[in-house]
């Protein structure tokens, strides 16, 4: 089982649309989870971090769930600017918590 | 703030031949990492660096060195590039103690083995 995994998409979502992304990871004892988001051809930016309570930054919402090892992002009210790979990432823990595991990404487009 | 410069930014290279990644940063990070990204790969991680002096290895160290001299430089070098080291890099430096652990990450560099 690969350490983070992603649906690669591409979602292709009228803007407005509502949008959801997933996330499994394999290391139980993992203690930091994150989404970045990378532009093409850009370095990758932290877009939020995700909180076992769930947490919302305007129009994002992130949502972690420990039992099942699961981690979501939902865009509402896409805009074309949100057109971008969303990376999930995971902090190691142990002799691995200087590092992050990032998945392959999920690209969205967003059309008019 | 210039956060974290990568130079170059376009290489190309012959089988072979040697050089060095540069990776800046001003904002007196503890932490340095070096990622490889290929398409379909995703960020793979080749040596990071806790603190100056300090160097350990990654998901894919091999046919890489890396040196942290100073606490703001971060070097990677490859001493014999192979056409499968074609990728683009990413610097990325983090703060110790840092509640959410954030990662800045330069602007890349895109490197071309032939």
């Amino acid at each position: 089982r690969k350490e983070v995994e992603q649906d690669p998409g591409p979602f292709n979502v009228p803007e407005g649309a509502t949008v959801a992304f997933n996330c499994t990871y394999s290391n139980s004892a993992s203690q930091s989870f994150f989404w970045y988001r990378q532009d093409c051809r850009k370095e990758p930016k932290l877009l939020m971090s995700v909180y076992s309570s769930g947490n919302e930054d305007g129009r994002f919402t992130a949502q972690l769930n420990r039992a099942s090892q699961y981690i979501s992002l939902l865009i509402r009210d896409s805009k074309l600017s949100d057109s971008a790979t969303y990376l999930c990432v995971v902090k190691g823990s142990g002799a691995g918590s200087y590092q992050l595991t990032f998945g392959k990404g999920t690209k969205l487009s967003v059309i008019p | 703030n210039a956060g974290v410069t990568q130079t170059p930014k376009f290489r190309v290279l012959k089988t072979g031949q040697s050089m060095t990644l540069l990776c800046a940063q001003d904002m007196n990070h503890e932490y340095m990492y070096w990622y490889r990204q290929d398409p379909g790969m995703g960020l793979r991680l080749i040596h990071y660096s806790v603190g100056e002096g300090t160097t350990a290895k990654g998901e894919v160290p091999d046919g890489y060195n890396v040196s942290r001299l100073k606490k703001q430089n971060f070097l990677l070098g490859l001493e014999s590039a192979a056409p499968s080291q074609t990728s683009v890099y990413f610097c990325a430096s983090q703060r110790t103690g840092a509640a959410k652990n954030i990662q800045y990450f330069g602007a890349g560099t895109r490197l071309s083995v032939l």
